[in-house]
C-alpha cells in the first residue's frame, strides 16, 4: 500500500528560525512529489518535484527530493508568523491520478 | 476565474440525517476529486471523476456515501444516514486533465459536524 509519512507532526519555532520539514514516501511507480501549504482553508500549491537532487526555491522556501532514499525536505529560512500553517506533502504515481497525502506538519511561528 | 466552489461552508446536522455537499469545479477542468480531512487520518481521497465518469471510488468509506457528477460543472457528495464519525472537512479539487502532474486546485472545503 502506498504511504506518505511526514515528520514532525507539529513544530513551534520563533520568528527568524530556520525549519526543516520531512516527508518520506513509499509509492509504486513514483512520478512526483508535491508540497502544499494549508492555512485556514484549502491547501495551496508550493512545489512539485520530479527529479532527484534538484532544488526548487521560492523566496525563503526551498525543497529537494531524494529518489534513492525516498524522501523530500521543505526548508523555510527566516521564518515569519505568516508561515504558520499545516504543510502537506503528497506523492503521485504513474498509475495514479490522485494525490496520496501525508498527515501534515503543523508549524507555529511565534513572535 | 472563481476557483473551485464548494457549498455549504459549514454544515451541522443530527445523526441519521441526510447531508449533501456540493462542488463546482473550475471551468474546463476534466478531473474532479473529493477528499476528506480529519486529524487522525489526514487528507484521504474518496472518489475521482474524469469527464463526469467515476473512475475510482475505492476510498468511499461505505454504502452510506455516494457521489455524482451529472455534468461538467457540478458534483455532489451525499451521506445518508450521517454518523458522528463522518465529521470532517470535505474538500473538492479539480485539475485540467488526469495526465498533468500538477494543477490541482482545491475548494475551500465544507466543515461537516454530525451531532
Amino acid at each position: 500500500e502506498d504511504k506518505v509519512v511526514q515528520s514532525p507532526l507539529s513544530l513551534v519555532v520563533h520568528e527568524g528560525d530556520t525549519v526543516t520539514l520531512n516527508c518520506s514516501y513509499e509509492v509504486t511507480n513514483f512520478r512526483s512529489l508535491l508540497w502544499y501549504k494549508q492555512e485556514k482553508k484549502a491547501p495551496t500549491f508550493l512545489f512539485m518535484l520530479t527529479s532527484s537532487g534538484i532544488e526548487k526555491k521560492s523566496g525563503r522556501l526551498s525543497s529537494i527530493l531524494d529518489k534513492k532514499e525516498l524522501f523530500s525536505i521543505l526548508n523555510i529560512t527566516a521564518t515569519q508568523t505568516g508561515d504558520s500553517a499545516i504543510y502537506l506533502c503528497a506523492a503521485n504515481s504513474n498509475s495514479g491520478y490522485a494525490l496520496n497525502f501525508g498527515k501534515g506538519t503543523s508549524l507555529l511561528v511565534t513572535p | 476565474d472563481a476557483g473551485v466552489i464548494q457549498s455549504p461552508r459549514h454544515e451541522v446536522t443530527e445523526m441519521g440525517q441526510e447531508v449533501t455537499l456540493r462542488c463546482k469545479p473550475i471551468s474546463g477542468h476534466n478531473s474532479l476529486f473529493w477528499y476528506r480531512q480529519t486529524m487522525m487520518r489526514g487528507l484521504e481521497l474518496l472518489i475521482y471523476f474524469n469527464n463526469n465518469v467515476p473512475i475510482d471510488d475505492s476510498g468511499m468509506p461505505e454504502d452510506r456515501f455516494s457521489a455524482k457528477m451529472p455534468n461538467a460543472s457540478f458534483s455532489t457528495l451525499k451521506i445518508q444516514p450521517s454518523e458522528p464519525r463522518d465529521s470532517a472537512v470535505y474538500f473538492c479539487a479539480s485539475k485540467p486533465n488526469p495526465g498533468l502532474l500538477y494543477g490541482y486546485t482545491f475548494g475551500s472545503g465544507t466543515r461537516l459536524t454530525v451531532v
